[in-house]
């Protein structure tokens, strides 16, 4: 079976300070797909990135990045500069296609706190 | 675009009670989903639709039905509320359905806060 583990459960720093959060996956697929979300305070679900298994390039966008790297199965996430808007709970996915239709697997999430 | 509805935001249930938490999207989305949110659990599938008359069981399925008789509405019912299902469920809408190789991101709905006494 898919399997996301995030095993950050909190983090919290001082505002501008670089921080990762990690995301190790299991599957038996060849090809698929990953995902990071944002869960501001106020609840809901906000999509970050969808990533594909081909593709390894590493990916920025502002002060977001992610890492992919598939030697070690994991879909790392770095906030640079962090700020406090940043404080969220972060979730890591992966779609699997079972029967002709995608589900999202999604790991147990990484609250993260920026402190002023 | 309004993008993906959910009503109510918040309801209290007694054991036994039934209801139905109502989703709708705007975006002629062909895939819709119900997830249920738990502390330390992340979120899990309960059931999903891959167009209008199709449904199928996800992760969590027990307890709740769903029906897609449109391409925008996917309620979920809950048939008799256990305080176990008290957790808070997001409803999710994609523009592909997935095929092998392929995937696509799912935009979520605002959450409905379930507590069942």
């Amino acid at each position: 079976a898919q399997k996301v583990t995030q095993a950050q459960t909190e983090i919290s720093v001082v505002e501008k300070e670089d921080v990762t959060l990690d995301c190790v996956y299991e599957t038996r697929d060849t090809t698929y797909y990953l995902f990071w979300y944002k869960q501001p305070p106020s609840g809901e679900l906000v999509f970050l990135i969808r990533r594909n298994s081909f593709d390894e390039q590493n990916e920025i966008s502002g002060r977001y990045s992610w890492n992919f790297q598939k030697s070690t199965s994991s879909f790392n996430f770095t906030i640079t500069a962090s700020q406090v808007v940043d404080s969220a709970v972060y979730f890591c996915a992966l779609s699997e296609v079972i029967q002709g239709a995608q589900k999202l697997v999604f790991g147990q999430g990484t609250r993260l706190t920026i402190n002023p | 675009n309004a993008g993906v509805t959910q009503t109510p935001k918040f309801q209290v249930l007694k054991t036994g009670q039934s209801m139905t938490l109502q989703c709708a999207q705007d975006m002629n989305h062909e895939y819709m989903s119900w997830y249920r949110q738990d502390p330390g659990m992340g979120l899990r599938l309960i059931h999903y639709s891959v167009g209008a008359g199709i449904t199928d069981q996800g992760e969590v399925p027990n307890g709740y039905n769903v029906s897609r008789s449109t391409t925008e509405d996917f309620p979920l019912r809950l048939l008799s509320a256990a305080p176990s299902q008290t957790s808070v469920y997001f409803c999710a809408s994609s523009p592909g359905t997935g095929s092998p190789g392929r995937s696509y991101e799912q935009y979520f709905g605002p959450g409905t806060r379930l507590t069942v006494t």
